[in-house]
């Protein structure tokens, strides 16, 4: 089965700086999900990323993925309070059927005034 | 258009009791996927429904069960509660496109039900 590792699992940052969250795949990805979490609610879909080099950018954050290293980073330029939660990268493995994400134990991001 | 609808929000249980969980999702999705969070094993997949069929299912016990209705909505059930079982259970819903349209299998979340097993 497919294991995502996210790291680091927290993250504390000043206000303004900028900060990145990687998370590496035991395999092969097909397809990459962004979701930022706030404690104890649902999910927000961020972004999704298919091909190897692909970049996609919303806003403040930016994700690519690396198919050759099975990586995906995610990237937040001066970084604000709103950007405080847990991100989580969630992987489609072409095996597991439809519908089915593997996800990572998740970043938790605090960002400090 | 409405998001994915989950209720209750929060739900208290005393071990041995039975809990049933509701899932709306969005407007014109099929699939409807349930997941279990933690703390410890963070977010695993419980199962899969599309078109009132399961077509997935995670490594969790037989207690853990669900259905879907013609109209899409789900339901989870999780009989003879255990501690362990305290959880935010999520369902997310998609267009659940064939495999070659993967953009289209976007999952989007609910809020999520806090269950306490007491």
């Amino acid at each position: 089965s497919q294991e995502l590792e996210q790291s680091p699992q927290s993250l504390i940052v000043q206000e303004g700086k900028n900060l990145t969250i990687n998370c590496t795949s035991s395999k092969t990805l097909y397809g990459l999900y962004w979701y930022k979490q706030k404690y104890g609610e649902g999910l927000i879909f961020l972004m999704m990323l298919q091909k190897g080099g692909e970049e996609k950018s919303h806003e403040k954050i930016t994700a690519k993925l690396d198919e050759k290293k099975q990586q995906s980073s995610l990237h937040i330029t001066a970084s604000q309070p709103s950007h405080a939660g847990i991100y989580l990268c969630g992987a489609d493995s072409r095996y597991s059927g439809y519908s089915t994400l593997t996800f990572g134990k998740g970043t938790m991001l605090l960002v400090s005034p | 258009k409405a998001g994915v609808t989950q209720t209750p929000r929060y739900l208290i249980k005393t071990r041995g009791q039975q809990v049933t969980l509701s899932c709306s999702p969005i407007s014109g999705h099929r699939s409807v996927s349930w997941y279990q969070q933690t703390p410890g094993q963070g977010l695993q997949f419980l199962f899969e429904y599309f078109s009132e069929t399961q077509r997935n299912k995670g490594n969790f016990p037989g207690r853990f069960s669900g259905r879907q209705f013609s109209n899409s909505r789900s339901e989870m059930n999780v009989s003879t509660l255990e501690l362990g079982d305290s959880a935010l259970y999520l369902c997310a819903s998609s267009l659940a496109a064939p495999r070659t349209l993967i953009a289209k299998n976007i999952q989007y979340f609910g809020a999520g039900t806090r269950l306490s097993v007491l």
